[in-house]
Parts: structure tokens; C-alpha cells; sequence
């Protein structure tokens, strides 16, 4: 089955400019996740969808990001204005039946954004 | 919090060694998740163990959970170069949060 995919893969821009990342989930998978990973550290959730609504946003900077996912299945996340912090890789992954506790994630390759 | 943090944070062995990580955490679990992540890359999960079970093996991959200690640790045997990778712990309660990860190196 074909997995995870995002683009792009890398992006640079300017602090300030805008950007936009896309994700398209595992075929049938309900869950959809957008994690954060600065070098270094581990994956942070940003934001967590259920179908097409939003099951969990609470660590989402929502004065700068904000995320979609028209119809349940693909989703975009977006930044206007970025910052220089804001320079990570942004992970998608899905879950399968509903995002039950017991379920593994199947991520995506990420996209690599650095702002300058 | 429900994050775990493992430990060590860096891992340096021989081809052929064993090689054992760490994960604590801090509040009560349904079920702990390893995953891989190769320079680059994205996550690719392990092994699941749920809080009701202590060990659980996978191919060369061993996982133990204590939920009294709330800790676990997962064991790669006869590692090999290609286990080179962070590797993540992941306690879910409601949500899953990965730790810092500990990053192993595995010199041919």
C-alpha cells in the first residue's frame, strides 16, 4: 500500500513570507497528524484531525498556523508570517480505524523547512 | 507529563554488540510505541506494548514495560550498521508524545 505523502520536500524562505505544506494520508486512514521536529529533539503534535474535524490543536501557534483538511482526507498546514524558530521538519502521519489509543502511526518523509 | 524520556541520549556500539535504551515516563499509559528514525527520514514504528503485558519481542527486537517502575526499555540484539537511527519512546494515554530520543550509532 502506498504511504505517507508530503511535499515538498524541502522548502527555504524568508522570515516573514508565507508557506505551505501538504500531506496526503494512508488510503482509509481517519487520523491525520502534523508534528514538528526541530533538529535534535523529538516529534511535537501540533495539531490532530479526526475525519476532517480537529480532535486536538492545543499545542498549534494559531496566531501564525493554521491547518485544514477539507473532505478527511488530504490537509494542509500553513505558516504566514514565519519566524526564524519556526526553521524544522514537518512530519504528517496517519492512523487507521480512529485514532485509538492502540494504534501505530505511519509517517510521512517530512518536509525540511529552513527560514532565513 | 505523558512525554517519556529516554536514556541515554547517545549510543555508540560495535557491529555485532547488543544495544539497550531506556524510556521513563510519568503518567498512567494504555500502551508504550517504539519507532526508528533514519537520518533524514520519517518515523517508522517498532513495536507496541500494551500496560498490560511486560514483555514483547519482535525479531531482534526485545521491549519490557514497567508500569510500577513506569519505565521500559527496548532491547536490539546482533546489532547491525543499518540499526543506526534515533529511536523513539512514545507513552500513550490519550495522546502519543515522543521523548528526546536516543540516538545509536553502530560502527561496522
Amino acid at each position: 500500500e502506498a504511504g505517507v505523502a508530503q511535499s515538498p520536500r524541502y522548502k527555504i524562505i524568508e522570515k516573514r513570507q508565507s508557506v505551505a505544506f501538504w500531506c496526503n494520508p494512508i488510503s482509509g486512514h481517519a487520523t491525520l497528524y502534523w508534528y514538528q521536529q526541530i533538529l535534535g529533539q523529538g516529534p511535537k503534535l501540533l495539531i490532530q484531525f479526526q475525519n476532517n474535524g480537529v480532535v486536538d490543536d492545543s499545542q498549534l501557534p494559531k496566531d501564525r498556523f493554521s491547518a485544514e483538511r477539507l473532505k478527511g482526507v488530504d490537509s494542509t498546514l500553513k505558516i504566514q508570517p514565519a519566524k526564524l524558530e519556526d526553521s524544522a521538519v514537518y512530519l504528517c502521519a496517519s492512523s487507521g480505524r480512529g485514532g485509538g489509543q492502540n494504534e501505530k502511526l505511519f509517517f510521512g518523509s517530512g518536509t525540511q523547512l529552513s527560514v532565513l | 507529563s505523558q512525554q517519556g524520556e529516554e536514556d541515554p541520549q547517545a549510543l555508540s556500539i560495535q557491529e555485532g554488540e547488543n544495544a539497550t535504551m531506556n524510556c521513563s515516563y510519568k503518567t498512567s499509559i494504555n500502551n508504550l510505541q517504539w519507532y526508528r528514525q533514519n537520518s533524514g527520514r520519517g518515523l517508522v514504528h517498532l513495536i507496541l506494548i500494551r500496560s498490560n503485558e511486560r514483555e514483547k519481542h519482535s525479531g531482534r527486537l526485545r521491549v519490557t514495560l514497567d508500569t510500577s517502575k513506569k519505565s521500559s526499555s527496548l532491547l536490539i540484539t546482533a546489532s547491525r550498521a543499518a540499526d543506526t537511527a534515533s529511536y523513539f519512546c512514545a507513552p500513550a494515554g490519550g495522546k502519543l508524545i515522543f521523548g528526546q530520543g536516543t540516538e545509536l550509532s553502530v560502527k561496522p
